[in-house]
């Protein structure tokens, strides 16, 4: 059945190193968001992305993070220089216009990448 | 400051016992899911609401939207085990038509249900 794949799924790495996460989104899904799970701050928006465009960014340190969607089959985000704030759980999610423009729009989720920064 | 408020935050009761769940915000939604996540998961999507006052049933879940679109709640009857999980709801604050990417989650309940 179609899902939403993320690599790696656990990411150990030293504070100042890069990390790379990718996404596979699912085939024809045209919106593809990436979000930060943590305990204090739950689950927040990082970026989206419609037809590959990113709309919105908002919600990432634009010093040291990067997303991208090179085609239409991967996502990337980049942490470079990474830091210890910056271990959390990273979800892709992916989803498509309903048809007629429905309000109900579902987001599909990745299983995420566990991310930890020494 | 959390636009969607989770009340509580962790739940540990008895299978077949029954439990509600809460979403509050000041804001008004133009529609509200509900996801639940398991450990090592990401969340999956449960139901959408998108009429003030509406009502949902999902086999033992029961989802409500207020009238005012500004809160929703879950109940579940009868609990099981194999609803233990993370209850996230997430509130879409733009119009009908807008953009898919203003979902604001809320931090979660902790559903522990023992057998």
């Amino acid at each position: 059945d179609a899902r939403v794949t993320q690599t790696p799924r656990d990411k150990v790495t030293e504070m100042g190193q890069e990390v790379t996460m990718r996404c596979q989104p699912i085939l024809g899904h045209n919106t593809v968001f990436w979000y930060r799970q943590t305990m204090m701050q739950g689950l927040e928006l990082l970026a989206y992305f419609r037809n590959r465009a990113p709309l919105d960014d908002s919600g990432m340190p634009k010093d040291r993070f990067s997303a991208e969607m090179p085609d239409a089959t991967l996502a990337t985000l980049k942490i470079q220089p990474s830091e210890p704030r910056d271990s959390a759980v990273y979800f892709c999610a992916s989803g498509s216009r309903l048809a007629g423009g429905s309000k109900s729009d579902e987001q599909f989720f990745g299983p995420g990448t566990r991310l930890t920064v020494l | 400051t959390q636009l969607l408020e989770q009340s509580p935050q962790f739940l540990s009761i008895q299978e077949g016992e029954n439990l509600t769940v809460y979403c509050n915000s000041s804001s008004v939604f133009s529609s509200l899911q509900w996801y639940r996540q398991e450990p090592g998961e990401g969340p999956v999507l449960l139901v959408t609401v998108v009429t003030g006052g509406e009502v949902k049933k999902l086999k033992r879940l029961t989802f409500q939207f207020g009238d005012a679109r500004k809160d929703s709640s879950l109940h579940i009857t009868a609990a099981q085990p194999g609803d233990t999980g993370l209850y996230l709801c997430a509130g879409n604050r733009q119009r009908y038509g807008g953009s898919q990417g203003n979902l604001i989650f809320g931090k979660g309940t902790k559903l522990s249900v023992k057998p």
